[in-house]
């Protein structure tokens, strides 16, 4: 069982370059979520989904889009990348309507932007 | 707004020595609070969780933490910290749409 699995895990991008994070989880979870990691700040919400076909924006949305085309990937896209978005991103999954249960977080992807 | 508060950027404690890590959150009714650890290079792992009942939840690798509404906190503690537990730690309470609010996390650092 591989949980959430993120690629890649590191990235080196030039200024407006641009790209696309994959996330993919195998345990049939409603709710997917991307997150960025930046020092002191915590983790912020960028987009997320709360089924197949559906995407929300979250806090830090500027500069990023998403699709959820299969309920098991969610997909992270930069378009054109700044060095503003150097960071760690993660992605979780829960499942539907259970407050109760915790996110389940993938490893990781370090992005750097020059 | 929800939102989750951790006042300490970072703590040194001694190997050996307790631990309290500290959390307040902000929501008028009974929150789902969770603890998450970060090792370096790594994702998070859920610590412990809390969304009813005994307000002393216990959780993976000897932590626990106490929920107490009256100081709208849920501090994480450790009576005796081991140097594997250098890391990140970071509170989360959860939001509409199940997403995760964090608060800014605490380093924490074992000395010898």
């Amino acid at each position: 069982n591989a949980g959430v699995t993120q690629t890649p895990k590191f990235r080196v991008l030039k200024t407006g370059q641009s790209m696309t994070l994959l996330c993919a989880q195998d345990m049939n979870h409603e709710y997917m979520y991307w997150y960025r990691q930046d020092p002191g700040m915590g983790l912020r919400l960028i987009h997320y989904s709360v089924g197949e076909g559906t995407t929300a924006k979250g806090e830090v949305p500027d500069g990023y889009n998403v699709s959820r085309l299969k309920k098991q990937n969610f997909l992270l896209g930069l378009e054109s990348a700044a060095p503003s978005q150097t960071s760690v991103y993660f992605c979780a999954s829960t499942i539907i309507s259970d407050r109760g249960t915790e996110a389940f977080f993938g490893q990781g992807t370090r992005l750097t932007v020059v | 707004a929800q939102s989750v508060t951790q006042p300490d950027i970072h703590i040194t404690v001694s190997e050996g020595a307790s631990l309290e890590l500290r959390c307040n959150y902000s929501y008028g009714a009974t929150p789902y609070l969770f603890w998450y650890v970060q090792s370096p290079g790594q994702g998070l792992q859920l610590l412990l969780k809390y969304f009813s009942g005994d307000t002393l939840v216990q959780g993976i690798k000897g932590f626990e933490a106490e929920f107490k509404r009256s100081q709208s906190s849920f501090n994480l503690r450790k009576p005796s910290v081991h140097w594997s537990d250098a890391a990140e730690y970071f509170c989360a309470t959860r939001g509409a749409t199940n997403k995760l609010i964090f608060g800014t996390g605490t380093l924490l650092a074992v000395q010898p």
